[in-house]
């Protein structure tokens, strides 16, 4: 079955970039996806990939994937307080038909210090 | 505009009680669903609706499981004799065949 795993804490000092690694098993993953849980929070979507894309910017946010390694990783610059949270890396399948149901990581905890 | 909701944000219950948690999808996604998160791990899929076809079931855990989805809009997700072990907190997550948006989560917890 499908598998995603993540290191479970990263911390980093304000201003430093942060880099959250994921890998996955399932081949026919298409669709990657990054969201961010703060605490008492629900998962807040921050960005998502397509496997035919190595690369996706957004702001602060740089996602790279390597489709023959299979890994996903997502970089935040300049990170800030603000940034603290469990981070999540998650997959679904092309397949029409399928639930397309994501499956996640166990989420990184981000710690940013001051 | 409006995200997903959901109802209660927390629910404290007695083992062997029937729940029902509710969730209020972003208007006009056709697809919604349900995981749960347990305490220190990811989440795990339950059940999805997509318009009018059949739910996905595959990812209920049990039988004291099961949801419903009226008028492809509001969905309930009922858990019958609650166990300790239900504990978690349900995410509900609306789409509209793509990316997957949630509600900020029901907290259950089973004494």
């Amino acid at each position: 079955g499908e598998d995603v795993e993540q290191s479970l804490f990263l911390s980093v000092r304000e201003g430093d970039s942060s880099v959250i690694n994921c890998t996955y098993t399932d081949s026919s993953s298409t669709y990657l996806y990054w969201y961010k849980q703060e605490p008492g929070a629900g998962l807040q979507l921050l960005t998502y990939i397509f496997s035919n894309m190595d690369m996706k910017q957004d702001q602060r946010l740089t996602v790279l994937l390597n489709k023959k390694d299979k890994h996903l990783s997502l970089r935040i610059a300049d990170t800030q307080t603000g940034d603290s949270a469990i981070y999540f890396c998650a997959e679904s399948p092309i397949s029409s038909g399928s639930a397309r149901q994501l499956t996640f990581g166990s989420g990184t905890q981000l710690t940013v210090l001051p | 505009g409006a995200g997903v909701s959901q109802s209660p944000s927390n629910k404290v219950t007695e083992k062997g009680k029937d729940v029902e948690l509710r969730c209020d999808p972003i208007s006009g996604h056709t697809a919604l669903y349900w995981y749960r998160q347990s305490l220190g791990q990811g989440l795990e899929f339950l059940i999805y609706f997509q318009g009018n076809s059949a739910p996905d079931k595959s990812g209920l855990p049990s039988d004291r499981f099961s949801a419903e989805r009226t008028g492809g809009s509001v969905s309930t997700l009922t858990i019958q004799r609650t166990q300790q072990e239900d504990s978690a907190v349900y995410l509900c997550a609306s789409s509209l065949g793509g990316s997957q948006y949630f509600g900020p989560g029901t907290r259950l917890l089973v004494l």
